[in-house]
Parts: structure tokens; sequence; C-alpha cells
């Protein structure tokens, strides 16, 4: 069984703080590494798809990193807004070309 | 252009019922999976269908099927409904198949409730 994990589940920092979150995953049999942005009753919004050891992604303040000999990828947000309050999900895709996602980490980010 | 959509929105349904849910991709994309997330859990994967063939499924029952048109649209249908169903079903279109670095776009979903 694959398993996902990401840390931590939930995080409140204040508007102005950087914080970061981490997702493991499997290092055997690794496709790619995706990362996601869902706030409430909204679409699971597309970040990041990340497939080569050492890939750094840049969206704004937001970043992420890969390492997959290791297992696992940090996301990382500069300067928090309010507005950045969201679940973020990381995703390994499996051999079926289908996602495994972890639990998401909730941040909350105080004005 | 319009990103994927899903309809209905919301369900209600009682066990033993069956439910079609409807899932349209972006313009040009020939992928769509769909995943059931519930409360506390990421998404789960159920299936995955390319050009109109079945490339992937999660470990669901078979009381869970769906299919692929022509026009790229799709379908999942569940018979027998059971309280455990309820959840929030969510698509993804993808321009290629699953395997590959290709972003997968999502819906915003349907929340299916089974009482």
């Amino acid at each position: 069984i694959l398993n996902v994990e990401q840390s931590p589940q939930s995080l409140h920092v204040q508007e102005g703080d950087s914080t970061n979150f981490t997702c493991s995953f499997p290092s055997s049999n690794f496709y790619a590494l995706h990362w996601y942005r869902w706030e409430t009753a909204k679409s699971p919004e597309a970040l990041f798809v990340m497939t080569l050891n050492g890939d750094e992604k840049k969206k704004g303040r937001i970043s992420a990193t890969l390492n997959t000999k290791e297992g696992y990828s940090y996301l990382y947000i500069k300067g928090s807004q309010p507005e950045d309050s969201a679940t973020y999900l990381c995703a390994f895709k499996g051999s079926q070309g289908n996602l495994i996602f972890g639990k998401g980490t909730k941040l909350s980010v105080k004005p | 252009d319009a990103g994927v959509t899903q309809s209905p929105t919301h369900l209600i349904k009682t066990r033993g019922q069956h439910v079609t849910l409807r899932c349209s991709p972006i313009s040009g994309h020939k992928s769509v999976s769909w995943y059931q997330q519930v409360l506390g859990q990421g998404p789960q994967f159920i299936f995955q269908y390319y050009e109109k063939e079945e490339r992937g499924r999660g470990n669901f029952p078979d009381r869970f099927s769906a299919r692929q048109f022509p026009n790229y649209s799709s379908e999942l249908n569940v018979n027998a409904l059971l309280l455990g169903d309820s959840a929030l079903y969510l698509c993804a279109s993808s321009s290629g198949p699953g395997q590959g670095a290709y972003e997968q776009y999502f819906g915003p979903g349907t929340r299916l409730t089974v009482t």
C-alpha cells in the first residue's frame, strides 16, 4: 500500500509569516509529485507538477522543492497572506497514472 | 475557456438507490479521472479513462462503474448505495494519459449524501 504523509495536519500563522509544509512519499517507482491548493467550496487548484530530483518550482510567493531519492517535498509560502488560507494537498502519481493524495495541511493565516 | 464542470452539485439519495454523476472535461482534454473524498481524508482514486478506455481502477467495489463518451465527457455510476458512499466526488481532466507528468485539473465536485 502506497502512503503519502503530510505534516503538519494544520497550521496557524500570522499575516507576514513565512511557513513550510512537508510531503513524504514512496521513493521507489516515482513518476511525479503534484501540489494542490484547495479552498473551501472551490475546486482544488493545481500549483506544481514536479518530476525530477532536485526540482525547484515557484509561483509568486509559493515555491516547492523535490527530493525523490529520500521521498519528500517541501512547500514554502513566503510572507503569508489571509488569502493563502486553504488546505494544501500533495499527491504522488502511481503506476496507473492515478494520484495518491495525502490528507493535506490546513493553513490558516490571521490578519 | 470553461474549466472542468460537474453535475449535479449536490444530491441526496436513500440507501439502495443508484446515482449517476456527470463530468465535462476541459476542452481538448481526453482523460478523465474520478476521485472520492470523505471528510478528513485526501481524495481516493476510483477510475481513470483516456480516449474512452478504462486505464486505471482504484480499490472500489463493483457497485462503482464509469464510462467515457465520444466527446470525452464521463459518467460515474454507483449502484445499491450505502451510507458510506456519502462523500464529495471529484472529477479531474488531463490532456494526456495517466502516465507522465500531465497536470490534472479538478472540477468543484458533487456532494452526495446517502440517508
